[in-house]
């Protein structure tokens, strides 16, 4: 069973301050993986994807993948209260093409 | 270019009732994702689809639950005899391709009485 790691929290940070979001994952041949934010009540919404080894930069945002350690990691650089959401790590099963999806992390940013 | 669209966006049925939830993907999409999510936990794959195929359906329950993704129109997803159990957010999403970028609809939340 090919799995998505990541640790439920709540990670709390306090506002402006870095929050950094770990995942790991199982599927050895992955190539795709995705970060998704979901506010309560709402449905998920895609905020980067990384395809290659390292740093992709968007904003505020960095994520990082290290294929050899199966490891996808999101950076929020001056984290703000309206970043305290739920933050979902996605990796493709190679296999069959679908999205495998970890149970999320629950960020709260504290003013 | 509208995003992914699925109505009823409420949907309330009394037990034993039929609920059919409609996904329209993205335009260029053929791949479509359907999710289930209880209150305060995470989403629960339940099937992959192609158009005119199921990929995966090994998250759908095996009575009851049947899912389908016709040539022409939406997605169905349909729950036959429901059960207060049933009760969730069913999500749909939609990628152009098998592990691409997939984006998601707002959600049907399913409310059996």
């Amino acid at each position: 069973q090919k799995e998505v790691e990541q640790n439920s929290g709540p990670l709390s940070v306090p506002e402006g301050a870095i929050a950094s979001l770990n995942c790991t994952y199982s599927d050895r041949v992955s190539q795709s993986f995705f970060w998704y934010r979901q506010y309560s009540g709402k449905s998920p919404e895609l905020i980067m994807s990384i395809y290659s080894n390292g740093d992709k930069e968007d904003g505020r945002f960095t994520a990082q993948l290290n294929k050899a350690s199966q490891y996808v990691s999101l950076l929020i650089r001056d984290s703000q209260p309206s970043d305290s959401a739920t933050y979902l790590c996605a990796a493709q099963d190679v296999a069959l093409g679908k999205l495998i999806f970890g149970q999320g992390t629950t960020l709260q940013v504290k003013p | 270019n509208a995003g992914v669209m699925q109505n009823p966006r409420h949907l309330v049925r009394r037990r034993g009732q039929e609920a059919r939830l409609r996904c329209s993907p993205m335009k260029g999409h053929s791949h479509v994702y359907w999710y289930r999510q209880l209150p305060e936990e995470g989403l629960k794959f339940m099937v992959y689809l192609q158009k005119e195929n199921i990929i995966d359906e090994s998250g759908m329950p095996k009575e009851r639950f049947s899912a389908e993704f016709p040539k022409e129109g939406p997605s169905i997803l349909r729950i036959q005899q429901v059960v207060r159990g049933d009760s969730a957010a069913y999500f749909c999403a939609s990628s152009q391709a098998g592990g691409t970028e997939a984006f998601f609809g707002q959600g049907t939340r399913l409310t059996v009485v």
